[in-house]
């Protein structure tokens, strides 16, 4: 059973702390996504990667970054976590000649 | 204008009943249309996909794709208790089927 793993389901944070939210597939996906989901907002994307050590914003890409140096593992960073930075957290990944995204069960992170 | 819209509901319906879910959108060029099913506190899942017009069905599942109109919909039959999640819809264009656009997701609760 292919599988994108979070490696937290809950997160409590504090204000000015650096995050890091790491994810890890195993389905030999090239491609892999960042996206936050908010109620009344849907899913927004903020970075994704074709490619190791390839990254490319997304909508919502400031406060964000990511790292991506191995094909298997996609790391989102907040730089200094702030409230408004509360939220679920997906990531996903795909195969580049299909559609369909395979997501992780998400992180909730609270920014206290 | 959202390239994609949803009814966010909530849709409330009882055990047995068809429910039928709609997304519609404003670009004429996607080509590739999907539907995931998500449970609380968990990741979307990818529930039906299909490409271009027409219609598709997987069991109690019916995905329908009118181009036309640029109306998507999803029906379910005989609806269950564990029907109840939210639906989201999404799709892509040719050649950039990694970038799925998002609906904003329709909650389901489909009681016994």
């Amino acid at each position: 059973d292919v599988k994108v793993t979070q490696s937290s389901r809950y997160l409590v944070k504090r204000t000015g702390e650096k995050v890091f939210l790491e994810c890890v597939q195993d389905m030999d996906h090239e491609n892999m996504f960042w996206y936050r989901q908010d109620p009344g907002l849907g899913l927004r994307l903020i970075y994704f990667s074709y490619d190791v050590k390839m990254k490319e914003k997304g909508d919502i890409p400031e406060g964000y970054s990511v790292s991506r140096e191995k094909k298997e593992r996609f790391s989102l960073i907040l730089e200094s976590a702030s409230t408004n930075q509360t939220s679920m957290y997906l990531c996903a990944s795909s195969l580049s000649d299909r559609g369909g995204y395979t997501f992780g069960s998400g992180t909730r992170l609270t920014v206290v | 204008q959202k390239e994609v819209e949803q009814d966010p509901g909530p849709l409330s319906v009882p055990e047995g009943a068809i429910v039928s879910l709609n997304c519609t959108y404003s670009n004429s060029a996607f080509q590739y249309f999907m539907w995931y099913r998500q449970y609380s506190r968990k990741g979307p899942e990818l529930l039906m996909y299909t490409y271009s017009s027409g219609n598709k069905e997987d069991g109690r599942f019916t995905a329908q794709v009118d181009k036309s109109s640029k109306y998507i919909s999803l029906f379910i039959r005989d609806s269950q208790p564990s029907d109840s999640a939210t639906y989201l819809c999404a799709m892509s264009r040719p050649y950039n089927t990694d970038k799925l656009i998002f609906g904003t997701g329709t909650r389901l609760q489909v009681f016994p």
